[in-house]
């Protein structure tokens, strides 16, 4: 089955505490970003990735990390979380020659910091 | 700035009504318009999606509305039914270019269809 996978789902947490949220995605797609969705916002882009080795910053990149050593995986890196990185966080793939919506979206995994 | 302006923020709605969602964009190179669908405890799911170059694209029970002089698109849902309750967001793109098709959001429409 096509899909993408984060985990962990849930997690809390206390402020500074280095934290990774795992993205790995079957389809064999080049374009792989993360958002985050925060009430009255909508989601915004934090980094995405054109292939392995090349990544750039989104929207709202401060405070988060990324690599993409795989093709399959984009991990999101909280070096030292702090609680306004509190929020819904997706991954999300497609190919890069595909329409720019065709992207395929995680579950989510659903971040609080203390 | 919030580059794409969405609304309502909620609405409800009977069954078999028609449901309306707003959007707006200022960016006049935005090229593509998709929306998409939330549930809850899930990822958006891609629902319909247009381009500037028609004025409307139907798919099933959702149509898209297109006004490029207004820089304004909307989401009608007819016969609205109470599985179509969700979160549905408007985005925006610049298919090509250097932003590779980043999408911008709006801000979402949480929807409850009463049955």
């Amino acid at each position: 089955e096509a899909q993408v996978t984060q985990n962990p789902r849930y997690l809390i947490t206390v402020t500074g505490k280095k934290l990774t949220v795992t993205c790995s995605q079957n389809m064999n797609h080049e374009y792989m970003s993360w958002y985050r969705q925060d009430p009255g916002l909508g989601l915004r882009q934090i980094y995405y990735s054109m292939n392995v080795e090349v990544t750039d910053k989104g929207d709202v990149p401060e405070g988060y990390k990324v690599s993409r050593k795989e093709k399959r995986n984009f991990p999101l890196i909280l070096e030292s979380p702090s609680p306004n990185q509190t929020s819904l966080y997706f991954c999300a793939s497609r190919p890069l020659g595909g329409a720019p919506g065709e992207q395929y979206f995680g579950p989510g995994t659903r971040l609080t910091v203390t | 700035q919030q580059q794409v302006k969405q609304s309502p923020q909620s609405l409800i709605v009977q069954k078999g009504g028609i449901s309306i969602i707003n959007c707006a964009y200022e960016n006049t190179a935005f090229d593509y318009f998709p929306w998409y669908q939330q549930f809850p405890g899930k990822g958006p799911a891609l629902l319909i999606a247009i381009r500037p170059d028609v004025s409307e694209k139907k798919e099933g029970r959702f149509t898209i509305s297109f006004n490029k002089s207004a820089k304004q698109f909307s989401l009608h849902i007819m016969d609205s039914q109470p599985g179509d309750s969700a979160t549905y967001f408007c985005a925006a793109s610049i298919a090509g270019g250097t932003s590779y098709g980043k999408l911008t959001f709006g801000q979402g429409t949480i929807l409850t269809v009463h049955p």
